[in-house]
């Protein structure tokens, strides 16, 4: 079954403590993307990858990383986390030329 | 950068009726403008796009409607069901459309009354 999977689906942390979200894609898609879904603000782009070893900043990328050493993996790392990165997450993966993006189940974080 | 404004943010309507979700770009080079369908717990989901070189398109009860020069599209769903019940969000991108590029609208949430 074509999917993406994020883990873990819930995480309660404290503030500073590094964490990191996996996302994994067995579609082969080139592109993988990270968004943070916030009441009465949408989805919003923390980063993207057009490819392995390519990645660029999104809309919203302070007090995240990331890295694509592997085509269908794209880890979320949280290295000092605060209570303002509480929030939901998603990732999703598309092939490049315009076609569906697949999301995650999401993962909610809340950081105390 | 492009910017999606989306309204209502909550809509209801009776079961039977018709639903319209209106979204508004900035960005006159995006061309590619798909909504997607968040169920409750899960992650959103694609139901329908279209592409800057088309007007209308159709599935079903779902439909949308692009006019380039206003800067506007809009989801329509007609002889609206209880399964209908979720969080629709709009999309705009200038890129090819993949996860990289896609700008999304702060979502509607659709109540469909028995």
């Amino acid at each position: 079954e074509a999917q993406v999977t994020q883990n873990p689906r819930y995480l309660i942390t404290v503030t500073g403590k590094k964490l990191t979200v996996t996302c994994s894609q067995n579609m082969n898609h080139e592109y993988m993307s990270w968004y943070r879904q916030d009441p009465g603000l949408g989805l919003r782009q923390i980063y993207y990858s057009m490819n392995v070893e390519v990645t660029d900043k999104g809309d919203v990328p302070e007090g995240y990383k990331v890295s694509r050493k592997e085509k269908r993996n794209f880890p979320l790392i949280l290295e000092s986390p605060s209570p303002n990165q509480t929030s939901l997450y998603f990732c999703a993966s598309s092939p490049p030329g315009g076609t569906e993006a697949f999301f995650g189940q999401g993962t909610r974080l809340t950081v105390v | 950068g492009e910017n999606v404004e989306q309204h209502p943010s909550t809509l209801s309507v009776q079961e039977g009726d018709s639903a319209v979700i209106k979204c508004t770009y900035s960005d006159s080079a995006s061309n590619y403008f798909p909504w997607y369908k968040q169920e409750l717990g899960k992650g959103p989901q694609l139901i329908i796009d279209i592409r800057s070189n088309v007007g209308e398109k159709k599935d079903q009860r779902i439909a949308v409607t692009l006019n380039k020069t206003a800067k506007h599209f809009s989801l329509h769903i007609t002889e609206t069901q209880p399964e209908d019940s979720a969080v629709y969000f709009c999309a705009a991108t200038y890129s090819g459309g993949g996860a990289d590029g896609l700008t999304f609208g702060k979502g509607t949430h659709l109540i469909i009354q028995p």
